[in-house]
């Protein structure tokens, strides 16, 4: 079967550095999503990644590595804002997405 | 551009009951999509559809109908609510079948 695997929830403090990871088997890969979602609110686009290695976006960094089915996403110079729950989802070979539960990343200040 | 708007955004329901929910999307794609989320578990696509007229079903289609009329618009029919429906529904779009997808504020549906 098809799964993705992340951590169900971090912590972290204002100010620092997290880097959240995905694990993923599944039936063909048409690369890899990160999304943000708040809490009650629709999930937002943060990166894709289709190719090896990393892509950084301002705060926001996504790294891929295909054959060892690993993924991470790094936030820098974590903000309260960023708490939310992040998303990892991954596209198969039907191009549907599958996706993981989410990590709810919790920032203290 | 209001992006991908959801009608209603909270339903309660009773089992057996029937209703429809609304997605429309303005940024010309043709791409639809209609997911669920529950608690602890991944999104999960329930139909999707690759252009006006077309509907294919995705991972828990069962219990739920979908139609592609016009382009921006994409319903999702639930004929006969269960309490198993009971979960928050996203509508989301996208260009093509490997571009983002960009989603709608949801619709909470509670089936008593």
């Amino acid at each position: 079967g098809q799964n993705i695997d992340q951590p169900t929830e971090m912590t972290a403090t204002e100010g620092a550095i997290v880097q959240i990871n995905c694990t993923y088997q599944t039936s063909g890969f048409n690369g890899l999503f990160w999304y943000q979602q708040h809490a009650g609110e629709a999930p937002t686009f943060l990166s894709y990644n289709v190719l090896d290695g990393l892509e950084e976006k301002g705060r926001f960094s996504s790294f891929l590595s295909r054959s060892k089915g690993y993924s991470y996403l790094l936030l820098k110079e974590l903000q309260m804002k960023d708490s939310a729950s992040y998303l990892c989802a991954v596209m198969d070979s039907n191009y549907q997405l599958i996706w993981g539960a989410g990590t709810k990343l919790i920032i203290k200040p | 551009n209001a992006g991908v708007t959801q009608t209603p955004k909270f339903r309660v329901l009773k089992t057996g009951q029937s209703m429809t929910l609304l997605c429309a999307q303005d940024m010309n794609h043709e791409y639809m999509y209609w997911y669920r989320q529950d608690p602890g578990m991944g999104l999960r696509l329930i139909h999707y559809s690759v252009g006006e007229g077309t509907t294919a079903k995705g991972e828990v289609p069962d219990g739920y109908n979908v139609s592609r009329l016009k382009k921006q618009n994409f319903l999702l029919g639930l004929e006969s609510a269960a309490p198993s429906q009971t979960s928050v529904y996203f509508c989301a779009s996208g260009q093509g079948e490997q571009e983002t997808q960009y989603f709608g504020p949801g619709t909470r549906l509670l089936v008593l």
